[in-house]
């Protein structure tokens, strides 16, 4: 079936550090990918998506490629501030068609010190 | 344009009630889903309603269950409650079609 597997946190990282929060999928169908970044307390926020093979998405200074020759969907970002500081989920959707949801990985928590 | 909200905010049960959680969707988004978020855990979808049927329900037993309104909005119903089911329940809406989904808040319930 679908599954996302991400990178095990927490990832601890100095401000101004460069990120990479490593996400791969199962190579089911032709999905879309997105990552989603949840706040303390929050529900979840689409940081960026992509649709199909090659594409780059980005958003506040983050960015992803669609990689289908290595299923994977890294996320990653020059230069992290304190405020980055939250959990990280990399998401695709579902091989059976948009109504079965989205398959979630189980999450990143990052932790940028001052 | 309001986006997607959720009540209650928090909620604590015990173990054998029966519960309801409520979703407003996001203006002019016709379709409604719904996922647990265990803690530590990514969301899991539940299920997903649009025209106010059922078309699309992930790994959970019948005693989840949910409605559709002509407003699109949405509600959650859990019979019997377990323990397992303290967690963050996830709304989002789309447009049917599209693969972008917008969350709420959630809501927090705590079966005791």
């Amino acid at each position: 079936g679908d599954s996302v597997t991400q990178m095990e946190g927490p990832v601890t990282l100095s401000e101004e550090a460069f990120l990479t929060i490593n996400c791969t999928y199962t190579a089911t169908g032709y999905p879309s990918l997105f990552w989603y970044v949840q706040y303390p307390g929050e529900g979840l926020q689409l940081l960026l998506k992509a649709t199909k093979a090659d594409d780059k998405g980005s958003n506040k200074g983050f960015e992803a490629t669609y990689r289908k020759e290595t299923t994977s969907f890294h996320l990653e970002k020059g230069s992290v501030q304190v405020s980055d500081s939250a959990v990280y989920f990399c998401a695709r959707t579902s091989s059976g068609g948009g109504a079965d949801g989205l398959t979630f990985g189980k999450g990143t928590h990052l932790i940028i010190q001052p | 344009e309001t986006g997607v909200t959720q009540s209650p905010t928090h909620l604590i049960k015990t173990r054998g009630q029966q519960v309801t959680l409520r979703c407003s969707s996001q203006s002019g988004h016709n379709t409604v889903s719904w996922y647990q978020q265990a803690l530590g855990q990514g969301p899991q979808f539940i299920f997903q309603y649009y025209r106010e049927e059922e078309n699309g329900r992930g790994n959970f037993p019948p005693r989840f269950s949910g409605l559709q309104f002509p407003n699109y909005s949405s509600e959650l119903n859990v019979n019997a409650l377990e323990l397992d089911d303290s967690a963050l329940y996830l709304c989002a809406s789309s447009f049917m079609g599209g693969n972008e989904q917008f969350f709420g808040p959630g809501t927090r319930l705590t079966v005791l």
